[in-house]
């Protein structure tokens, strides 16, 4: 009964290449983000989505696109990879995203990794 | 423009001893702060939630307190045990998006039995 899971777990694929990383959570929340975690450990927030509706979105390539087909999905589809892209991306759930002033605690899928070769 | 920096950036214990785990954060316009444990090759565990309203909030052997005048969260972690490694992370919003985390850098925990 996993709250927040991606797919696929790793990830190794060729510059150029295009690819997609999934996230579901079963926990019936209304936001979801995607992070992005460097070499150096760096936690950084790419996108979030809440009820389908884009509601942050930072200073990130245009070869990166999230879709959310529904407020239970989130997922990520990176074009034209580049080693730069090499890191893990991690997607979370909270029940708001906090438009009352008190932010829901985040709830963290257990990472993807992705390399980038 | 939200900045979180966490003091020390690594940490060497004996079992059982008390130790605090410092954050502090430049934008105090914030509604609450939160703490997070990250295993090696895991995703992120959240530990703790503290209202701004809140002065601290305890789970367990770990107590965490938040002051937004000086802009700063402590984590106590009583009695530490060696499963207490791992890496901490505080994350506190910024701006309008109340659903920005910006993280620190972490803290990176090692209990010796």
């Amino acid at each position: 009964d996993t709250a927040v899971s991606q797919t696929p777990k790793y990830l190794v694929t060729q510059m150029g290449n295009d690819k997609s990383i999934k996230c579901e959570q079963n926990l019936g929340h209304d936001t979801m983000y995607w992070y992005k975690q460097d070499s150096k450990k760096f936690l950084k927030i790419m996108f979030s989505y809440n009820n389908k509706e884009l509601i942050i979105n930072e200073t990130v390539p245009n070869r990166f696109s999230p879709k959310s087909p529904d407020k239970a999905h989130l997922n990520l589809h990176i074009n034209s990879l580049e080693l730069g892209d090499s890191a893990v991306y991690f997607c979370a759930s909270s029940q708001d995203h906090g438009t009352s002033g008190f932010q829901e605690t985040q709830y963290f899928g257990p990472g993807t990794r992705l390399l980038v070769l | 423009k939200q900045e979180v920096t966490q003091i020390p950036a690594a940490l060497s214990v004996p079992e059982g001893e008390n130790l605090v785990l410092n954050c502090s954060f430049t934008d105090s316009a914030i509604y609450n702060l939160q703490w997070f444990r990250q295993d090696p090759g895991k995703g992120l565990t959240s530990l703790l939630l503290i209202q701004s309203s809140q002065r601290e909030q305890t789970s367990g052997r770990l107590n965490a307190s938040l002051d937004k005048s000086s802009g700063r969260s402590t984590l106590y972690i009583a009695a530490s045990q060696p499963g207490d490694s791992a890496t901490y992370l505080c994350a506190a919003p910024g701006g309008t998006s109340y659903g920005k985390l910006t993280f620190g850098q972490g803290t990176i925990l090692t209990v010796h039995p």
